[in-house]
Order: C-alpha cells, then sequence, then structure tokens
C-alpha cells in the first residue's frame, strides 16, 4: 500500500505564481485534511474533506482553494503565491472518526 | 497562545536512557489526545490515543500517561534506541475535525 502519496515534494514559486499540490491515498479514506507546519509551530488545518464533494475551511484558509471531486484525491490550490505560504504542506487522510490520521511526506513550497 | 504546550523544544539523551515528554493543553471539550512521532522529511505517525477515562497506555517502549483533572500528558520512551530520534508531537482534539497539534520536542538520541 502507498498509503497517502503527496506531489510535488519540492516546488519553488515566484510571488504571484499558482499551482495546485495534488494528495492521493489508496485506502479508501472517508476524511482528508491539508495542513502546513512551520517551525516552533504546531501543525495548522487549511482546509478538510469529510467526503467526495464535501470540503470545509479550516484555522488558515485565506489564500488557499481546495478540491475533493474524487473520493482518493484531495487537491490544495494557491491562486497566487505569497511569500507567506512558504512552509511544508502535509496531507492527512483517516477512515472515519476518532481513527489516526495517516499523513504523507509533505510537500516543501518556497515562495519568493 | 497556543492551546497545546510542549516541553522540552528539544531534548538529547544517550542511546539507552529514559526519557519523558511533556504536554499541557488548555483545549476545551476534550475528545482524545494523541502521540505522533515525525521522522526528518516525513509526515508524523500515530503512536498512541488516550481518552479521558484512560490513564496509562503502552505500545512498546512508548508509554503515554493522561491527567484530564490538570490537563496533562507524558509520553515516556524507555531504553532509548537511536531510531527514537524524531520530533514527538502532541494532538488534542475538541471535536471531531478540531484537532490542536503542539510544536513538538525534537529528540536526538546520541551513540
Amino acid at each position: 500500500n502507498a498509503g497517502v502519496t503527496q506531489t510535488p515534494k519540492f516546488r519553488v514559486l515566484k510571488t504571484g505564481q499558482s499551482m495546485t499540490l495534488l494528495c492521493a491515498q489508496d485506502m479508501n479514506h472517508e476524511y482528508m485534511y491539508w495542513y502546513r507546519q512551520d517551525p516552533g509551530m504546531g501543525l495548522r488545518l487549511i482546509h478538510y474533506s469529510v467526503g467526495e464533494g464535501t470540503t470545509a475551511k479550516g484555522e488558515v484558509p485565506d489564500g488557499y482553494n481546495v478540491s475533493r471531486l474524487k473520493k482518493q484525491n484531495f487537491l490544495l490550490g494557491l491562486e497566487s503565491a505569497a511569500p507567506s505560504q512558504t512552509s511544508v504542506y502535509f496531507c492527512a487522510s483517516r477512515a472515519r472518526q476518532g481513527s489516526p490520521l495517516h499523513f504523507g511526506n509533505g510537500t516543501r513550497l518556497t515562495v519568493t | 497562545k497556543n492551546q497545546v504546550e510542549q516541553s522540552p523544544q528539544s531534548l538529547i539523551i544517550l542511546e539507552g536512557k529514559n526519557c519523558t515528554l511533556q504536554c499541557n493543553y488548555t483545549v476545551s471539550p476534550f475528545s482524545n489526545l494523541r502521540w505522533y512521532k515525525q521522522d526528518t522529511g516525513r509526515g508524523p505517525v500515530s503512536l498512541t490515543i488516550m481518552t479521558f477515562s484512560e490513564n496509562t497506555k503502552s505500545n512498546g517502549r512508548y508509554t503515554a500517561t493522561l491527567d484530564a483533572d490538570t490537563k496533562q500528558s507524558s509520553l515516556h520512551i524507555t531504553a532509548s534506541q537511536l531510531s527514537d530520534s524524531a520530533s514527538y508531537i502532541c494532538v488534542v482534539s475538541a471535536t471531531d475535525n478540531d484537532m490542536r497539534f503542539g510544536a513538538g520536542t525534537r529528540l536526538t538520541v546520541k551513540p
């Protein structure tokens, strides 16, 4: 099982550019999440989805959009990247309420 | 102010020694508390979960404790190994999709 796969692993953007981060899980999980991890801080929730076709805002949603058109995929979009969005982005999924999160290995994004 | 505070921020121990990591939280209501291990360059992996009624739970050399009255949890690692070098993250759930992450404790085990 691949588990949770994130692509790309690394990316450098210029301010104002756009990009999409892809998260794919092969565990048939209902719930999927996008987090960002910054030095000295805990992971912060950007957006999440409780099932195919649904999305909801997390703690820090501004500047990001998401889509969950297929159950196994959760896309995170940056329409106009800003230096403040330099971070490591983690996708996670879980089967049901109360079950543990399964994380991908992250995407390191630098915005210059 | 973060609702989940972990201490120490970093810790260096010698292989074979024990250590204890602390997690204090103010998250309310409380649903459960999980400890995750995050190796460098990887995503976190769940070690153990504590619910309100549980005081102690072990997973191999890892033992987690929870005092729901004082809102404190600890993770004790016994007979440390080089592979224990990682960040350990405490995550407290208020409601099901409201999970608050601590900043983690960076543990380094030296030979």
